[in-house]
Formats: structure tokens, C-alpha cells, sequence
């Protein structure tokens, strides 16, 4: 079965500052990982994916991740916190092989990001 | 192009009662999937449909069934509701539904049960 922890429901940072959430898999197969982003109110919009590329992804609004097998980690990061970063971002997993998972997503509980001018 | 529809936007049911939520995929779109998020929980998967076919199902109770109509839009039925079903239920589709193909998300459902 495949899992997906994000460490820290909430985390604080400072406009301009670094933005790094944390997120661990638990995977039997190779897996392909996801971040989404959902603002209040609305669905989720992805921000980036890991399909066996490269392990370092780059997705919109200057955010990236980087794929650690070793670690069974897919962080993600962006330079600069913006205002409008402000949302709460989730980590997914999905299960590469076929049969009854196959395009299932499961998530993470979640991060909400607050930034502060 | 339009995304992905889902209706209503909101709607309250009583204990007991009957819903229907529907979703329609972005055009060229065969696969549909459904979420349940409940508050200040990460979206949990209740069924996908590929091409009209079940192709998974989550760990919900038979009182959740869905069913995926020829112009590939898609029907989450839940029976017998609870208190418990209130969240919001969101609708995906893909074009494949496989692993690495993108899954975009309607804005969803907010089903309040009283």
C-alpha cells in the first residue's frame, strides 16, 4: 500500500523568505509523486510531477522538487515566498504499475502555508 | 476550453436522505476519478472510471456508487447519508487515468449533512 506524510500541518514564512515542505512516500513499486496547491474554496491545481525524469522537477510559480529515493522524499521548495503563495499544498503519490490502483492518487494530510508581509 | 464541471456547488441533505453529485470532464477526457476531502484532511479516493468501467474503488461503504455515462461525464451517488459524509467531493479527470498523466480537478461539491 502507498502512503504519503507531510511533516508540518502549517508552516510560517516571511515574504521573500524560502518556502521547503516536507513530504516522505511509503511505495511498494517505483512511484510517480505530485505536489498540488488548493486555495480556499476551489480544487486542486498541480504544481509540478515526478515521472522517472530527472529527479529534480520544476513546476509553475517557481516552485520545484527533487525526487530521493534514498530518502523516499519529494520536498518541495521555492527561493522567494510570495504573498499569493499563501494556500494549502498537498503531496500525492500514485501507483505506477497496473491494475486496480493504477491512476489512483493518495495524499498527504496536507500543509497550509502562511506567509507574512 | 472549459475545465472540469462539477454541480451543484453546494447543497445540505438531512440524515437519511439521497444525493447525486455530477462532474463532467475537460473535452477529449476518458477518465473520471472522485475525492472525498474532509475538512482539514487530505482529498481520499473513492472511484475511478476509465472508458465507462469501473476501474478502482477506495474504502468507502456500498452506499457510495458511481457510474460513468457514453459522453464520459460522471454521476457519485451516495445512499442513506450520515453526518459523516459531509466534505466536499471533488471530481478529476484525465485522459488516460494512468499513473503519470495529470489530473485536473474541479472545484468541487460541498455536501453538508444535518
Amino acid at each position: 500500500a502507498q502512503s504519503v506524510t507531510q511533516l508540518g500541518s502549517h508552516v510560517s514564512v516571511s515574504e521573500g523568505a524560502l518556502v521547503l515542505l516536507r513530504c516522505n512516500y511509503s511505495s511498494s513499486v517505483p512511484p510517480y509523486l505530485f505536489w498540488y496547491v488548493q486555495y480556499p474554496n476551489q480544487g486542486l491545481q498541480l504544481l509540478l510531477k515526478y515521472t522517472s525524469a530527472a529527479t529534480l522537477v520544476k513546476g509553475i510559480n517557481g516552485f520545484e522538487a527533487e525526487f530521493k529515493k534514498s530518502e523516499t522524499s519529494f520536498h518541495l521548495t521555492k527561493p522567494s515566498a510570495h504573498m499569493s503563495d499563501a494556500a494549502e499544498y498537498f503531496c500525492a503519490v500514485s501507483d505506477r504499475a497496473g491494475g486496480t490502483s493504477y491512476g489512483k492518487l493518495t495524499f498527504g494530510q496536507g500543509t497550509i502555508l502562511t506567509v507574512h508581509p | 476550453d472549459a475545465g472540469v464541471t462539477q454541480s451543484p456547488t453546494h447543497l445540505i441533505k438531512t440524515r437519511g436522505q439521497h444525493v447525486t453529485l455530477r462532474c463532467s470532464p475537460i473535452s477529449g477526457h476518458k477518465s473520471v476519478s472522485w475525492y472525498q476531502q474532509v475538512l482539514g484532511q487530505g482529498p481520499q479516493f473513492i472511484f475511478q472510471y476509465y472508458e465507462k468501467e469501473e476501474r478502482g474503488r477506495g474504502n468507502f461503504p456500498d452506499r457510495f456508487s458511481a457510474r460513468q455515462f457514453p459522453n464520459y461525464s460522471s454521476e457519485l451517488n451516495v445512499n442513506a447519508l450520515l453526518l459523516g459524509d459531509s466534505a466536499l467531493y471533488l471530481c478529476a479527470s484525465s485522459w488516460q487515468g494512468n499513473g503519470n498523466t495529470e489530473a485536473f480537478f474541479g472545484q468541487g461539491t460541498r455536501l453538508t449533512v444535518v
